[in-house]
């Protein structure tokens, strides 16, 4: 049973454009909602995390919305470089950590 | 200085076969992770453990075997490799909140 979804599994944007990427999660006990980045053959990096206190959190490019209501955050690449071309993972938890399946982001030149 | 290593990078071995993963870390972190990610990059967390203790142990086959020899080292052994353990194994850490501290990852081929 999968407690964090994500949509969509992939994305090709323009450079420039905004990929956006939801999670959806059922545990209302979650406190902690991280983003990593994968680059192929590497470990995934955390990027952003936002806890439930705050609806949203940027940094540099890359911004966290999150609705506490509706169980639901997502991440927005501002201006996307082609070098932002990565799988992105959300998660979620308290300590350990459920993650969602990933989605594979492109962004063309 | 890399904070988490894994060895080897990659394991090709044929089913049936034994080996070893080890992960080392040098952020002084309690808790370590062993993650799995298959071929559609579903991470999927299989231990965790806290200062050298087994804290989660998430329905894995007893197959696998992690070992903690001290708190900067969490090993994992995999007996009678089968063909479904192909993927790449990612040891992590913990700091005190909740950021994760991901490894380069294993890559196991079974043949």
């Amino acid at each position: 049973q999968q407690q964090v979804k994500q949509s969509p599994q992939s994305l090709i944007v323009q450079k420039g454009g905004i990929p956006i990427i939801n999670c959806a999660y059922e545990n209302t006990a979650f406190d902690y909602f991280p983003w990593y980045q994968q680059f192929p053959g590497k470990g995934p990096a955390l990027l952003i995390a936002i806890r439930p206190d705050v609806s949203e959190k940027k940094e540099g490019r890359f911004t966290i919305s999150f609705n506490k209501s509706a169980k639901q955050f997502s991440l927005h690449i501002m201006d996307s470089q082609p070098g932002d071309s990565a799988t992105y993972f959300c998660a979620a938890g308290w300590g350990k950590l459920q993650f969602g399946a990933g989605t594979q982001v492109v962004v063309t030149p | 200085d890399t904070a988490v290593s894994q060895t080897p990078k990659y394991l090709v071995t044929q089913m049936g076969n034994d080996k070893s993963i080890k992960c080392e870390q040098n952020l002084g972190h309690d808790t370590m992770y062993w993650y799995k990610q298959d071929s559609k990059k579903f991470l999927k967390i299989m231990f965790s453990y806290n200062n050298k203790e087994l804290i989660i142990n998430e329905t894995v086959p007893n197959r696998f075997s992690p070992k903690s020899p001290d708190k900067a080292h969490l090993n994992l052994h995999i007996n009678s490799l089968e063909l479904g353990d192909s993927a790449v194994y990612f040891c992590a850490t913990q700091s005190g909140g909740h950021e994760q501290f991901f490894g380069p990852g294993t890559r196991l081929t079974v043949l």
